[in-house]
């Protein structure tokens, strides 16, 4: 069974520039989720979709981070404008369902300069 | 709010001892208890988990029992290999919840 697929696996930009990440789920997972790790931290979410809705994005900074699930499979995390804090891991994980088992994906580090 | 709170690292330990990582929670309800590890440059693989009290999760040799009266989860290996070295998350997942994470703990273990 493949995993969860996320792409580039690393990107650096600078500070103000906009950056994209891509996440594909594990084929019929219908909750989807996009967690930042910090250097040092335990992973923080972000943004949880229950197929293509929203479920949970009150800790998005959603004046500069945006993310959309179209057809309720694939993803995309954007970031407009990034500032430096925002240099971190971007993580994506699916599971089934929202209580059962979520596989994580090797992540997006992005360094912002 | 939920909460997890787990030992600091780096643990170093050389091989074949014996590893505790201490981890505790706060939580509404009845959560699910979770360790994932973090090899290097790999996302997080879920190691063990604890639906109820008094259910220990093991896997790979790892084990960790879930206490409610302590609010632990502590995770024990009897005879830790180079291959372990890692980072070792705790997290928690109650009700409707997303999971929540501890900080990790930094394991390495030396020849």
């Amino acid at each position: 069974e493949a995993g969860v697929a996320q792409s580039p696996r690393y990107k650096i930009i600078e500070k103000r520039q906009s950056v994209a990440f891509w996440c594909n789920p594990i084929s019929g997972h219908a909750t989807l989720y996009w967690y930042q790790q910090i250097l040092g931290q335990g992973p923080k979410l972000l943004i949880q979709f229950q197929n293509n809705g929203v479920v949970d994005d009150s800790q998005l900074p959603k004046d500069r981070f945006s993310a959309e699930r179209l057809k309720g499979v694939d993803s995309t995390l954007k970031i407009q404008p990034a500032k430096l804090e925002d240099s971190a891991v971007y993580l994506c994980a699916s599971s089934l369902e929202t209580n059962t088992e979520a596989f994580f994906g090797q992540g997006t580090r992005l360094t912002v300069v | 709010g939920d909460s997890v709170t787990q030992m600091e690292g780096p643990v170093t330990l050389s091989e074949e001892a014996f590893l505790t990582i201490n981890c505790t929670y706060t939580a509404t309800g009845y959560p699910s208890l979770f360790w994932y590890v973090q090899y290097p440059g790999e996302g997080l693989q879920l190691l063990l988990k604890a639906t109820k009290a008094d259910d220990k999760g093991s896997n790979k040799g790892f084990e960790a029992t879930y206490r409610k009266e302590t609010t632990s989860f502590h995770l024990e290996k009897g005879s830790v290999q180079v291959s372990d070295s890692a980072v070792y998350f705790c997290a928690l997942h109650s009700g409707y919840s997303t999971l929540t994470f501890g900080k990790g703990t930094m394991l390495l273990v030396s020849p």
